[in-house]
């Protein structure tokens, strides 16, 4: 079946320190999304990125979707206390006509920051 | 906050009990999810209904039993659970099953005993 691997699996940073997490995928994807976890809370959605090599921007965050669709990733500049938490990414895959896709999350990446 | 609402938010049961788990959504969704998050393991998909209709099943043991009585509702109705079963169970909605973004609920708080 489809799997959805992200790396890596945690991240320590002091605060100010960059963060990459990256996803990838065993199958060409159509959409790949990105949600954020808080400790003790539950995923929020942060984006969709839908096109072969789209970058999309939310103020410190960045996002990335590959040439191929198999791959992503989430770059944060300069981490703070507020963006800790477990980052994940969801592939869409099969969408398109009357399908309405398959989504499969990856394992997240768990972020802390250290002020 | 997100318009999704779970209860209880927390439920210890024995293996011989059975309970059931709601989720109720204000968001005027038509796709409602059912999701298992485990400590290190990704969110495993369990259950979807699209406009009431169950149009996902992943492979879920027969101990777990959905119902979608209408859009804005559902539940999962467990029983003879195993301790294996312990986790977190969100709900999720979202306009319809596909590409579209989800809102999650709070989760409730699965022990079994």
């Amino acid at each position: 079946g489809q799997q959805v691997m992200q790396i890596p699996q945690y991240q320590h940073v002091q605060e100010g320190e960059d963060f990459t997490t990256y996803c990838n995928s065993s199958t060409t994807l159509s959409n790949i999304q990105w949600y954020k976890q808080r400790p003790g809370g539950h995923p929020v959605f942060l984006i969709q990125l839908v096109k072969s090599g789209e970058v999309k921007k939310q103020k410190r965050l960045t996002f990335q979707f590959g040439e191929a669709k198999k791959n992503s990733s989430l770059h944060i500049t300069a981490t703070q206390t507020t963006d800790v938490g477990t980052y994940f990414c969801a592939g869409i895959t099969g969408a398109g006509g009357t399908s309405y896709g398959k989504l499969t999350f990856g394992q997240g990446t768990i972020l802390t920051v250290h002020p | 906050e997100t318009g999704v609402t779970q209860t209880p938010r927390h439920l210890v049961m024995g293996m011989t009990n059975k309970k059931s788990l709601k989720c109720e959504q204000h968001l005027g969704h038509n796709a409602m999810y059912w999701y298992k998050q485990s400590a290190k393991k990704p969110l495993e998909l369990m259950f979807v209904y699209n406009f009431k209709e169950q149009t996902e099943n992943n492979s879920v043991p027969s101990r777990f039993s959905p119902e979608c009585p209408n859009s804005s509702h559902l539940f999962l109705h467990l029983h003879t659970l195993q301790p294996e079963d312990s986790a977190l169970y969100l709900c999720a909605s979202s306009q319809e099953w596909g590409t579209y973004e989800q809102y999650f609920g709070p989760g409730t708080r699965l022990t079994v005993t």
